[in-house]
């Protein structure tokens, strides 16, 4: 167990429609970082949040975006879902921005149908 | 089980024999290399770290190698065991603190 939570485990919905994905960092993390997983692709990075902050984007689409809370989690949100965004979305922490080992939660596996 | 990718490298050992994965990275500015390991339907898990400024770094049963020179890195796991077999993918933080992945390479454990 890495310490980091994510809800929901699973999460099936329709396209056109919009979801939100949860991640608590491990305790005493700032920094939180999302990926998504597909098939095709490979892990890709998509945005990282330190301290309430966004420090960098990857590649993630305009229909995508996250926030962190003063209380650290943080939320990931997709809208107007097409079936191509179905995949594993992961969330790590990591104590600081720089170079520093990432750990991931379980992840959030969406099926877009 | 979940799958994290369809054409991934596979590399078939017996139990009790070491396994060396290797990766190949692309931007000879990354300065910090980690390997994780992902079983089916769980998230990555880390295994070890190397910096740059090193070229092996040891754990518990495994041992990360860096050749600068030639831009590879390499996993050996000493006596794999069946709880091993899983998919495991270099990672390269050239940015300050943005991961990029390898493709992931399947290590199966035949008992």
């Amino acid at each position: 167990d890495s310490g980091v939570t994510q809800t929901p485990k699973h999460l099936i919905t329709a396209t056109g429609q919009r979801v939100t994905l949860r991640c608590s960092p491990r305790s005493g993390d700032l920094s939180v970082y999302w990926y998504q997983q597909s098939l095709d692709q490979g892990l890709q990075f998509l945005i990282q949040y330190y301290n309430g902050e966004e420090r960098a984007k990857g590649n993630i689409l305009e229909r995508f975006s996250a926030q962190q809370f003063p209380d650290l989690h943080s939320e990931l949100n997709l809208s107007s879902l097409e079936l191509g965004d179905s995949a594993l979305y992961f969330c790590a922490s990591s104590p600081m921005t720089d170079a520093d080992t990432q750990y991931f939660g379980p992840g959030t596996r969406l099926t877009v149908l | 089980g979940e799958s994290v990718g369809l054409h991934l490298p596979t590399l078939s050992v017996q139990e009790g024999d070491n396994s060396i994965i290797n990766c190949a990275y692309s931007n000879s500015a990354s300065d910090y290399f980690i390997w994780y390991k992902q079983e089916s339907g769980k998230g990555p898990q880390f295994i070890i770290d190397i910096r740059s400024n090193m070229d092996k770094r040891q754990g518990q049963r495994v041992t990360v190698l860096l050749n600068k020179t030639v831009k590879h890195l390499s996993l050996q796991i000493a006596a794999t065991q069946p709880g091993d077999s899983a998919v495991y993918f270099c990672a390269e933080n050239n940015a300050g603190n943005m991961l990029t992945f390898g493709g992931g390479t399947r290590l199966m454990v035949k008992p």
